[in-house]
């Protein structure tokens, strides 16, 4: 079957790094996505990633490793707006998404 | 950038009567569209995909009768929830997609529903 796993929760403090991981299995593989979701809105793109490797954005990174079904969302100098449930989501052959259940990121002062 | 938006953004309506939402691409041409419902502290839920001039294709354990779903454009989507009940009360989410293969696809902001 397909699935993704995500840690439902962690917290951070502000000005510091974090790492949400994700491993999924699919049946094939487009790439992995990476969104954040405040509470009461709809999911934003972050990232995307379809080759091994760190892809580097702001303050965000996204890292692939295709062959163990692996991905992280890095986050550094964490300020307080970061607070928001962060969703990995894979491709599967049929270019359908398949979503992780989220993991809200909670930054304390 | 691409841009997805929804209509209404909230709705509150009586046990049994239908809810319409609009989703729209409005800046590119939407050969797909994805339909997701989301419950408190839960993730997407993909309910159905609907291509532009087909019939809707839904994952298992949605009812197609009570979700109609209709692409009649390629700028527009709709999903009509029939006789909505309380448990159908939730946050209904489209995103959409350009072109076939293309992997990226853009939500739009949502529509909470509220059936009391």
């Amino acid at each position: 079957g397909q699935n993704i796993d995500q840690p439902t929760e962690m917290t951070a403090t502000e000005g510091a790094i974090v790492q949400i991981n994700c491993t999924y299995q699919t049946s094939g593989f487009n790439g992995l996505f990476w969104y954040q979701q405040h509470a009461g809105e709809a999911p934003t793109f972050l990232s995307y990633n379809v080759l091994d490797g760190l892809e580097e954005k702001g303050r965000f990174s996204s890292f692939l490793s295709r062959s163990k079904g692996y991905s992280y969302l890095l986050l550094k100098e964490l300020q307080m707006k970061d607070s928001a449930s962060y969703l990995c989501a894979a491709m599967d052959s049929n270019y359908q998404l398949i979503w992780g259940a989220g993991t809200k990121l909670i930054i304390k002062p | 950038g691409a841009v997805v938006s929804q209509h209404p953004s909230w709705v509150i309506c009586k046990s049994g009567t239908s809810v319409k939402i609009e989703c729209r691409s409005l800046d590119f041409q939407a050969t797909t569209m994805f339909w997701y419902r989301q419950f408190p502290k839960q993730s997407l839920m993909l309910m159905a995909t609907s291509n532009e001039g087909s019939k809707a294709t839904y994952e298992q354990g949605v009812e197609k009768d009570k979700f109609l779903i209709n692409h009649a454009s390629l700028t527009l989507s709709t999903l009509t929830v029939t006789s909505a009940h309380p448990e159908d009360s939730s946050f209904y989410i489209c995103s959409a997609r350009s072109l076939a293969g293309e992997t990226e696809q853009f939500f739009g902001p949502g529509t909470r529903l509220t059936v009391l």
